[in-house]
């Protein structure tokens, strides 16, 4: 069954410091990739996502993320965080949207807080 | 970029009574958009996935018949709540597809039942 799993519900990071949300996924055809970011109460914005090619790919506001078949994860990261960065954070999967477009399969999503 | 409207942002009715949310392409035209729940501090679940001048179809134990969807045009997308309960309280989120290899999503539609 395709599943996207977060494993860290809540992290918790200094500002400054680095992040590494983990997303691991099991799907069975070419998956393509996203983040997604939701502050309270508000809708998602993508902060970047993967179709093919250089398997580390950039994203908005600073975040990248790689990509890593082998160990069917796309982990999220952030070399310095901000205060504004504490959000909840969701990966998701899904197939081609060219054909019949696709929904999205996403995490159970990680709630990043951080602290001064 | 493409932006993707919802109506309204937050609605309180009361029990029994049906609610409409409407879901709009504003630059682009969808040919597909997807209906997504979203419980308290729990992830987005698919409803339903909505064609253009076709019937909605809907995901595993989403009654059809209380959660009308109707998807009239290329820009509209329109999900109804029928006699709702308290439990049907939740954060309604919708997404489009515009032919390119992404989904638009609206800003979510906050619905409280009393």
């Amino acid at each position: 069954a395709q599943s996207v799993t977060q494993p860290d519900i809540h992290i918790t990071v200094s500002e400054g410091a680095s992040l590494e949300l983990r997303c691991n996924y099991s799907y069975g055809a070419t998956p393509y990739l996203f983040w997604y970011v939701q502050s309270p109460g508000q809708g998602l914005q993508l902060l970047l996502k993967y179709f093919s090619g250089d398997t580390l790919v950039q994203g908005i506001k600073g975040f990248e993320a790689e990509f890593k078949r082998s160990q069917s994860s796309f982990n999220l990261r952030k070399p310095s965080v901000h205060w504004s960065d504490a959000a909840e954070y969701f990966c998701a999967v899904g197939a081609s949207l060219n054909q019949a477009g696709t929904a999205l399969i996403f995490g159970k999503g990680t709630t990043l807080s951080v602290s001064s | 970029g493409a932006v993707v409207s919802q109506h309204p942002s937050r609605v309180i009715c009361k029990s029994g009574t049906s609610v409409k949310i409407e879901c709009r392409s504003l630059d682009f035209q969808a040919t597909t958009m997807f209906w997504y729940r979203q419980f308290p501090k729990q992830s987005l679940m698919l409803m339903a996935t909505s064609n253009e001048g076709s019937k909605a179809t809907y995901e595993q134990g989403v009654e059809k018949d209380k959660f009308l969807i109707n998807h009239a045009s290329l820009t509209l997308s329109t999900l109804t709540v029928t006699s709702a309960h308290p439990e049907d309280s939740s954060f309604y989120i919708c997404s489009a597809h515009g032919g390119i290899n992404e989904q638009f999503f609206g800003p979510g539609t906050r619905l409280t039942v009393l």
